[in-house]
């Protein structure tokens, strides 16, 4: 009966180098959403996946974000060439289906320091 | 566009009443929501409030929307230590797959 659990909770890397962030999202759950949580920013939103499928690609702050979905559990965010504005904590929800008024259930985050 | 806005902070003493206020936007919110991050954590949804209501209560906590206005309210009554977190709002707007949109948090700190 876990919630949304999130891998790794703190990584630190150098510019340039890729990070895959991991996501596992609560059994059952269709939809998962992919937030960014920067200092003074508040959260903003990524992408989101509907089973295995991203319909909307257009909230991944650049063409070095990349996130897949697999078997409609497991989500992973690929951040390739790290940036220092790429500092952040990154969010993972899931909900029982997409569409309005579907409870978003948070996982802790991963804290992404790029030095 | 959307937009969510928010105060930064409040500060409050243990045992008063807290009221955190949200303007949004976009007229076509259908769903409003308070989600509340302690330290560390991921967001917890406290409660949210579909657009044709005024007003919903649970326990301590006391939504208040108003529509004319695009105002969004969160009192917590009889506020507690325990309360201190940073409280997003967020809205869900008509058109999207529900995907929200968030303000930037208010940091509620309790005075003992």
């Amino acid at each position: 009966g876990a919630g949304v659990s999130q891998s790794p909770s703190n990584k630190v890397t150098e510019k340039g180098k890729d990070v895959e962030l991991r996501c596992d999202p609560i059994s059952g759950h269709t939809a998962l959403y992919w937030y960014r949580q920067s200092l003074g920013q508040g959260l903003e939103f990524l992408i989101y996946f509907q089973g295995n499928s991203a319909p909307d690609k257009s909230g991944l702050p650049s063409d070095r974000f990349s996130a897949e979905r697999t078997g409609g559990s497991v989500s992973t965010l690929t951040i390739q060439r790290t940036q220092q504005e790429d500092s952040a904590v990154y969010l993972c929800a899931s909900s029982s289906r997409t569409g309005k008024g579907e409870t978003q259930y948070f996982g802790p985050g991963t804290r992404l320091l790029v030095l | 566009g959307e937009d969510v806005e928010q105060s930064l902070f409040l500060s409050v003493r243990e045992g008063d009443s807290s009221v955190i206020n949200c303007t949004y936007t976009d007229s076509s919110s259908t769903y409003l929501y308070w989600y509340k991050q302690e330290p560390g954590a991921g967001l917890q949804l406290l409660t949210y409030i579909f657009s044709n209501m005024d007003m919903k209560q649970d326990q301590r906590l006391t939504v208040l929307l108003n529509k004319k206005d695009k105002h969004l309210s969160l009192r917590i009554a009889d506020t507690q230590t325990g309360d201190s977190a940073i409280y997003f709002c967020a809205e869900s707007i008509r058109g999207s797959q529900g995907n929200l949109i968030f303000g930037k948090g208010t940091k509620l700190s309790v005075k003992p």
